[in-house]
């Protein structure tokens, strides 16, 4: 089935850890974004990108990076310089004319 | 960023009742996209609006894009349990090679048996 794979559905990070969440889509989708999500606060954007080795800064950028080598492929790190990456994060992917979808999440806590 | 504005923010209503929300800008936007997320999981995509004026039904959904291209409807006939959720809509004001979406804050739907 053609989708969004986020993985791992749960992770932890320890004080001063960076950690990279993971997204893939297979969608043939040009433009991949990452959000993160906070109770009551709905969606924000953090990085998008719109074509391969090219990305954008969102609303949120800071304590966060990217990497776009492959279409297919979005990674998130959030580097130890975010001091509050406790949220639901969320990938998603979409074309020109083509409606944004999403996948199932990754939940970051803070050990 | 911008953000949309949608109400209510929360409903709690009786199974079998007709639910109504909405989204309004300052903004026009050429597509108008309606979402529901269930606890834990990604939005899903309920329906898309294209052109102004346009009124689309996917089950007891209907949607509709307003005129004006400013505001957006989203009406749920015959609600049943299984509706509750958190409903997002989102706009996007151009085509071409911005592809970025605006979101509404959500409606959080609480269905009563």
């Amino acid at each position: 089935d053609g989708g969004i794979t986020q993985s791992p559905k749960y992770l932890f990070r320890k004080e001063g850890q960076n950690v990279t969440l993971s997204c893939e889509q297979n969608l043939n989708h040009d433009a991949m974004y990452w959000y993160r999500q906070d109770p009551g606060q709905g969606l924000r954007l953090i990085y998008y990108s719109q074509i391969v080795n090219d990305f954008q800064k969102g609303d949120i950028a800071e304590g966060y990076s990217v990497s776009r080598e492959k279409k297919e492929s979005f990674p998130l790190t959030v580097t130890s310089a975010q001091k509050n990456p406790t949220a639901f994060y969320l990938c998603a992917s979409d074309s020109n004319h083509q409606p944004q979808h999403f996948g199932d999440g990754t939940r970051l806590s803070i050990l | 960023g911008q953000q949309l504005n949608q109400s209510p923010q929360s409903m709690f209503i009786q199974e079998g009742e007709d639910v109504s929300m909405n989204c309004t800008s300052s903004s026009i936007f050429n597509t108008w996209l309606w979402y529901k997320q269930d606890p834990g999981e990604g939005p899903v995509l309920l329906i898309a609006l294209y052109k102004a004026g346009e009124l689309t039904s996917n089950g007891r959904l209907t949607a509709q894009f307003g005129i004006t291209r400013k505001d957006s409807f989203l009406n749920i006939s015959a609600s049943i349990p299984s509706d509750v959720g958190i409903y997002f809509c989102a706009g996007r004001s151009s085509g071409g090679s911005n592809y970025k979406l605006t979101f509404g804050k959500g409606t959080l739907l609480t269905v009563n048996p």
